[in-house]
């Protein structure tokens, strides 16, 4: 069993939906989980950045940490055509310069 | 935001070649980056942590006399792979963490395409 595992999709929705992308992990020692948005042929970006368990708002993204169930969510809202990417979820351990441990992503298309 | 400028964005050699990749942290130090490989459709790899001033430790199954890491100033590491083969074709990405901000920021990533 993967460490932590993510529907790789792909996955397509009109524009304007609201899309959830969700991981699953299997560490519990794992405390800082970030999503990352990965455009063709590029680095991925950091989208979130959430610490424990909770929830946290940036735009029309939010992103949800259930730690006792270890489950991680990604929600965007008025999903956009520019949305189209793939996500990545990570996670770690500890904070500075601890290695991350990635899903496998899930490519998202949003249908013009 | 913290910005890691990585080069070249695409290299083609031949096989039996060495290939440098350099990875530059250019608003802050980064005592640690670390090298992924992503193959196509998959999830990035993690291949080495790269320490300045020491030597890189690398994970299990990477060959580091093939991989060799420099990571001679705080704001630089390097990757070059030697006696390169068509199956070291890749993307190879670097990241590293700003202590001044959350979550560690990526390169843009190097094509590698041995032929």
């Amino acid at each position: 069993q993967k460490e932590v595992e993510q529907d790789p999709g792909p996955l397509s929705v009109p524009e304007g939906a609201i899309v959830s992308l969700n991981c699953t992990y299997s560490n519990s020692a794992f405390q800082y989980f970030m999503w990352y948005r990965q455009y063709s042929r590029k680095g991925p970006e950091l989208l979130m950045y959430t610490y424990s368990s909770g929830n946290k708002e940036d735009g029309r993204f939010t992103a949800q940490v259930d730690k006792s169930s270890k489950y991680i969510s990604l929600f965007i809202r008025d999903s956009q055509p520019s949305d189209s990417a793939t996500y990545l979820c990570a996670m770690s351990a500890g904070f500075g310069n601890e290695k991350l441990t990635f899903g496998t992503g899930t490519r998202l298309t949003i249908i013009p | 935001g913290a910005v890691v400028s990585q080069h070249p964005s695409r290299v083609i050699c031949k096989s039996g070649t060495s290939v440098k990749i350099e990875c530059r942290s250019l608003d802050f130090q980064a005592t640690t980056m670390f090298w992924y490989r992503q193959f196509p459709k998959q999830s990035l790899m993690l291949m080495a942590t790269s320490n300045e001033g020491s030597k890189a430790t690398y994970e299990q199954g990477v060959e580091k006399d093939k991989f060799l890491i420099n990571h001679a100033s705080l704001t630089l590491s390097t990757l070059t792979v030697t006696s390169a083969h068509p199956e070291d074709s890749s993307f190879y990405i670097c990241s590293a963490e700003d202590r001044g901000s959350y979550g560690y920021t990526f390169g843009s990533g190097t094509r590698l395409t041995v032929v």
